[in-house]
């Protein structure tokens, strides 16, 4: 059964930090990595997928990396700001073809204070 | 191209009724995934579901919960007789296809008195 951890769970930067926000899984057998962001009483919205045979994948000032051997993702935020903050959830598919399946990690909440 | 739709977004319910939640995926998607978050929970799989047929339901509880998708019109998720555990956000993501990125709606909040 796939397992899914981030850590931390909770984070308290000041405006204009780098930071990173880790993700673990259990099974190494993934289709894809997806990290979302969710923001207080709204849904989720994605901000970058990576699939199995990537690395990584950037947009803007995030930048998603994937080492799928050790099961471990990484989220970088580069000058961070008070707008980032939210929760950041990863999640991972097992496969295409057995099952569409997202598992979900509990999330890290992030606060970033001007 | 709106995004994924739900409604709606907040519903009360008092023990032992109907909850009926209803999701229109984004234009040309044809898969549709529901999630349920409870309170201090993650996000945790119920059903996936193409047009008129239900893929994948493991996640469901045996009771009282059902799903459709049909040929018309929005996904229901149906909770019969419901309980003060059914408390929680169901979400709706959709898909172009199959192992795609998914798009979540900004989901309903279901609170039972």
């Amino acid at each position: 059964k796939q397992e899914v951890t981030q850590i931390p769970a909770a984070l308290s930067v000041p405006e204009g930090e780098n930071l990173v926000l880790n993700c673990s899984f259990t099974d190494s057998a993934i289709y894809n990595l997806q990290w979302f962001r969710q923001d207080p009483g709204k849904g989720l919205t994605s901000l970058l997928l990576i699939q199995s045979s990537q690395r990584e994948q950037t947009s803007g000032r995030l930048n998603a990396s994937l080492d799928k051997s050790s099961g471990r993702s990484t989220l970088y935020i580069a000058a961070s700001q008070p707008g980032d903050s939210a929760t950041y959830l990863c999640a991972v598919r097992r496969g295409e073809t057995s099952g569409s399946r997202l598992t979900f990690g509990e999330g890290t909440q992030l606060t970033v204070n001007p | 191209n709106a995004g994924v739709m739900q409604n709606p977004r907040h519903l009360v319910r008092r023990r032992g009724q109907e909850a009926r939640l209803r999701c229109s995926p984004m234009k040309g998607h044809s898969h549709v995934y529901w999630y349920r978050q409870l309170p201090e929970e993650g996000l945790k799989f119920m059903v996936y579901l193409q047009k008129e047929n239900i893929i994948d339901e493991s996640g469901m509880p045996k009771e009282r919960f059902s799903a459709e998708f049909p040929k018309e019109g929005p996904s229901i998720l149906r909770i019969q007789q419901v309980v003060r555990g059914d408390s929680a956000a169901y979400f709706c993501a959709s898909s172009p296809l199959r192992g795609e990125k998914l798009f979540f709606g900004s989901g309903t909040q279901l609170s039972v008195l």
